[in-house]
This record gives structure tokens, C-alpha cells and sequence, in this order.
């Protein structure tokens, strides 16, 4: 069974352009979650989608980062204009339920994506 | 507000030690507690997970740990570290809402022959 995919790896851009990161969940699952590590910093939460609907934005951090899962499947955060302060790691995660203290399901993590901004 | 600290940045070990990470979590009622791991190259690996009852967890791995509630701890171990287990370790809170985690900043390992 396939993971959680991210692409790219990893992106290096100037300050001011436009990146777009891409997640492909796990198959079936309806919640897609993205999170944030900013360097030395904790992992903090972005946004959860439950199939193409924004279920929970609170995370994110304002309205140069749009995010969409069009179709209910893969999803894309675009980051635009990118600023210096945006670098860091861009993790994606994946479940079958919404709920992540109940017992029998767990949140599945991608690689992330490392976004260095120049 | 939840919170999480994990007060050791980076720590080595040598391998066949025993390795205890630390975790202190903020939270105002009955915490859903967890760790994960993320080696090299990969995504976050779930380790272990509590929720309620016993208060010591095992998990994958070889790894345990223990819930202490009058600590507000939640310290991950393990009898005999390997090689492999270098890797960067979070420790994590749910929320009461269900669909998030507050997760730690993260302790970096490092093992040595």
C-alpha cells in the first residue's frame, strides 16, 4: 500500500515567486491534514480537509497560502508570494477518520517537502 | 492551551544504551498522547500512542512509554538502542476537537558505535 506522497522533496525559491506543494494521500482516506515546521521550531498544524471540503483553516498563517483538494483526492498548497519567513518543512498527512485520539486510526505523515526561500 | 516541550534538543547515545526522551505537555483535560519518529529521508512514523488506561505504552519497535499524569509527562524509552534508531523523535498532543496535533520541537538522535 502506497504512502503518503509529497512532491516536490524539496524547492528552492526567490523571495516574491510562486510555489505550489503537492500531497497525494492514502487511497480512501478522507481527511488530509498539512502541517508546518519552520526551522528549530515545533510542527505546527496549517489546515484539515475532509474530502474536498476546508474542515479546520486555523492554522494557517495568512492569505498568501492558499490551499485546495479539488476532487476530494490529492491536494495542493500554493504559496504566493513566497517571503523569507515562509522557509521550513511542509509535511502532509493522511486518515480515515477525523478524529486522531480515537483508537483505530492513525494520521499518516508524508516526507515533507523542504521549501528554502531566497 | 495545549502545549508540548521536549526540553532535549539533541542527544547521542551509544549503541546498546538505554535512551529515555523527554516530554512535558500542557493540557487541560485528559491528554491523547503520542510519539513519532522520522528518520532520514522519511515521514513521520508512529510509534506509540495513550489514551487512556495503563499508563506505560509500548509501542513499535522495542519502544515504550509512560504516561505520567502528576508530571504532566509522557518520557519515551528504550532498553538497548540500535544503530538505526537515529532519527528526530516528536511527542505530540491531540486536541480535545480531534483533528489536530500540537506537536513538540523535537529531539534529534544521534548513535555512536
Amino acid at each position: 500500500e502506497a504512502g503518503v506522497t509529497q512532491f516536490p522533496s524539496h524547492s528552492v525559491i526567490e523571495k516574491g515567486q510562486t510555489v505550489t506543494l503537492r500531497c497525494d494521500p492514502i487511497s480512501g482516506h478522507d481527511n488530509l491534514y498539512w502541517y508546518r515546521r519552520v526551522m528549530g521550531k515545533e510542527i505546527k498544524f496549517l489546515l484539515h480537509f475532509v474530502k474536498e471540503s476546508k474542515q479546520d483553516e486555523s492554522g494557517m498563517p495568512n492569505n498568501r497560502f492558499l490551499a485546495e483538494r479539488t476532487g476530494g483526492t490529492y491536494s495542493t498548497l500554493k504559496v504566493q508570494p513566497a517571503e523569507l519567513e515562509d522557509s521550513g518543512v511542509y509535511f502532509c498527512a493522511s486518515s480515515q477518520d477525523w478524529r486522531v485520539h480515537v483508537r483505530n486510526t492513525e494520521a499518516f505523515f508524508g516526507q515533507g517537502t523542504r521549501l528554502t526561500v531566497v | 492551551a495545549q502545549s508540548v516541550t521536549q526540553p532535549d534538543i539533541h542527544i547521542t547515545v551509544s549503541e546498546g544504551a538505554s535512551l529515555e526522551l523527554r516530554c512535558n505537555y500542557s493540557y487541560g483535560a485528559t491528554p491523547y498522547l503520542f510519539w513519532y519518529v522520522q528518520s532520514p529521508g522519511q515521514g513521520l512514523q508512529l510509534l506509540l500512542k495513550y489514551f487512556s488506561g495503563d499508563t506505560l505504552v509500548q509501542g513499535i519497535k522495542g519502544f515504550e512509554a509512560e504516561f505520567k499524569r502528576s508530571q504532566s509527562s509522557f518520557n519515551l524509552r528504550k532498553p538497548s538502542v540500535h544503530w538505526s534508531d537515529a532519527a528526530e523523535y516528536f511527542c505530540a498532543v491531540g486536541t480535545l476537537r480531534g483533528n489536530q496535533f500540537y506537536f513538540g520541537t523535537g529531539t534529534s538522535l544521534t548513535v555512536i558505535p
